[in-house]
């Protein structure tokens, strides 16, 4: 049972760059969420999908896209990377009721 | 205003010993949900503990028990007899309502276990 799985742990990437994050759950949650965390800011939301074929904005969503492929798929764009995005993101699934978000291992981006 | 304060950027506890991570809330909502999350030097994050408004009795998992006291909004996190493997930072954070966007984490306490 992996619970929520994340690729690619490490990335770097070059000013301008393009990638997606990968995001998989096996716990058949409705709910999706993408965070970063920077250094002493806690964690801050990109983008959320409640369920399959909605997504919404959160709190930080300038400079990245996402896709909510199927119940289990979400994925997250950067189109063109810029340093202000180096960041640890962590994908998490919600569960219904309590609410509680099971995350993923977290990937280390460095954009330079 | 914050939504989440954790006013303890690190502590210190012996080994054995209970510690307490204090963490306040600010919400209007009749229904949230508290939640506690631990996050070792590794980097990922552990789900701990949940606290629903409606509860009556504190929650507790374990080692871990919530301390919750609704009239202060205050929620928090009592680790009884400490282990070496406790040394994390530790989030604090609260589901307000049913909105899925609206789940809010704190800054996190750094606790450092000796031995």
């Amino acid at each position: 049972n992996a619970g929520v799985t994340q690729t690619p742990k490490f990335q770097v990437l070059k000013t301008g760059q393009s990638m997606t994050l990968q995001c998989a759950q096996d716990m058949n949650h409705n709910s999706m969420y993408w965070y970063r965390q920077d250094p002493g800011m806690g964690l801050r939301l990109i983008y959320y999908s409640a369920s399959e074929g909605t997504t919404d904005k959160g709190e930080v969503p300038n400079g990245y896209n996402v896709s909510r492929l199927n119940k289990r798929e979400f994925s997250l764009r950067l189109e063109s990377a810029a340093p202000s995005q180096t960041s640890v993101y962590f994908c998490a699934a919600g569960r219904l009721g309590t609410g509680e978000l099971f995350f993923g291992e977290g990937s280390r981006l460095t954009v330079l | 205003a914050q939504k989440i304060t954790q006013t303890q950027p690190g502590m210190f506890v012996q080994e054995k010993e209970a510690v307490t991570l204090d963490c306040t809330y600010d919400t209007s909502d009749p229904s949230y949900g508290l939640f506690w999350y631990k996050q070792p030097s590794s980097g990922e994050m552990i789900f701990l503990i949940y606290q629903g408004s409606y509860d009556q009795q504190n929650a507790t998992e374990g080692r871990y028990s919530l301390n919750f006291q609704k009239a202060r909004k205050s929620a928090n996190l009592v680790i009884s007899a400490s282990q070496l493997g406790d040394s994390a930072m530790y989030f604090c954070a609260m589901r307000e309502g049913s909105n899925f966007n609206k789940f809010y984490f704190g800054s996190g306490t750094k606790l450092n276990v000796k031995p």
